[in-house]
């Protein structure tokens, strides 16, 4: 299993454009997730599905949005780029959203606006 | 509101020796507290989780505390090594309602082990 997986690695944005990031997981988990990491941060949450077709808010949503149209991909979309969402941006998930079920990590991807 | 915290932002230490990694979280209505391991440039990945009902777990070199009177939680990582340097974090996961497996994290140990 490659786990999941998450592009691009790295992008520069100007102030304005638009870009889908990318993630995949092929555990056949239900629940997938989208955090933020701000230097020298903890990681928030962004929005979260709990499967295809269902997607949910989470602590910092404003400035994207996401799709589930399969079990498989959870593209993290931003329509209109600003500086504040410089950060790295990881994909996770897992089989439950049970409290005690582990969640699986990409390797994220750094954003930079400008 | 509600947030996971830690102590000491930073800890170095020699390799062999043991190491302590501090948090402190608000929700005394978690349910299961988790940290996890960051190196530089990858994803977090787990390490070890507690639920609330314990008072101790441990793993393979590591061991995490939980005091629910003061809110503390500790990760306890034994003969550190230098495969250990990476940031740790803990995170909360309050289950009660519609929680899916939504976690707080805290932010984040810079543990560096010296050789």
């Amino acid at each position: 299993n490659a786990g999941v997986t998450q592009t691009p690695k790295f992008r520069i944005l100007k102030i304005g454009q638009s870009m889908t990031l990318q993630c995949a997981q092929d555990m056949n988990h239900n629940y997938m997730y989208w955090y933020r990491q701000d230097p020298g941060m903890g990681l928030k949450l962004i929005y979260y599905s709990v499967g295809a077709g269902i997607t949910d808010k989470g602590e910092v949503p404003n400035g994207y949005n996401v799709s589930r149209s399969t079990t498989e991909d959870f593209p993290l979309r931003l329509e209109l780029a600003a500086p504040s969402q410089t950060s790295v941006y990881f994909c996770a998930s897992s089989y439950s959203g049970a409290a005690h079920n582990e969640q699986f990590f990409g390797p994220g991807t750094r954003l930079t606006v400008l | 509101g509600e947030s996971v915290g830690l102590h000491l932002p930073t800890l170095s230490v020699q390799e062999g020796d043991n190491s302590i990694i501090n948090c402190a979280y608000s929700n005394s209505a978690s349910d299961y507290f988790i940290w996890y391991k960051q190196e530089s440039g990858k994803g977090p990945q787990f390490i070890i989780d507690i639920r609330s009902n314990m008072d101790k777990r441990q793993g393979q070199r590591v061991t995490v505390l939980l005091n629910k009177t003061v809110k503390h939680l500790s990760l306890q990582i034994a003969a550190t090594q230098p495969g250990d340097s990476a940031v740790y974090f803990c995170a909360e996961n309050y289950a009660g309602g519609t929680s899916y497996g939504k976690l707080t994290f805290g932010q984040g140990t810079i543990l560096t082990v010296h050789p």
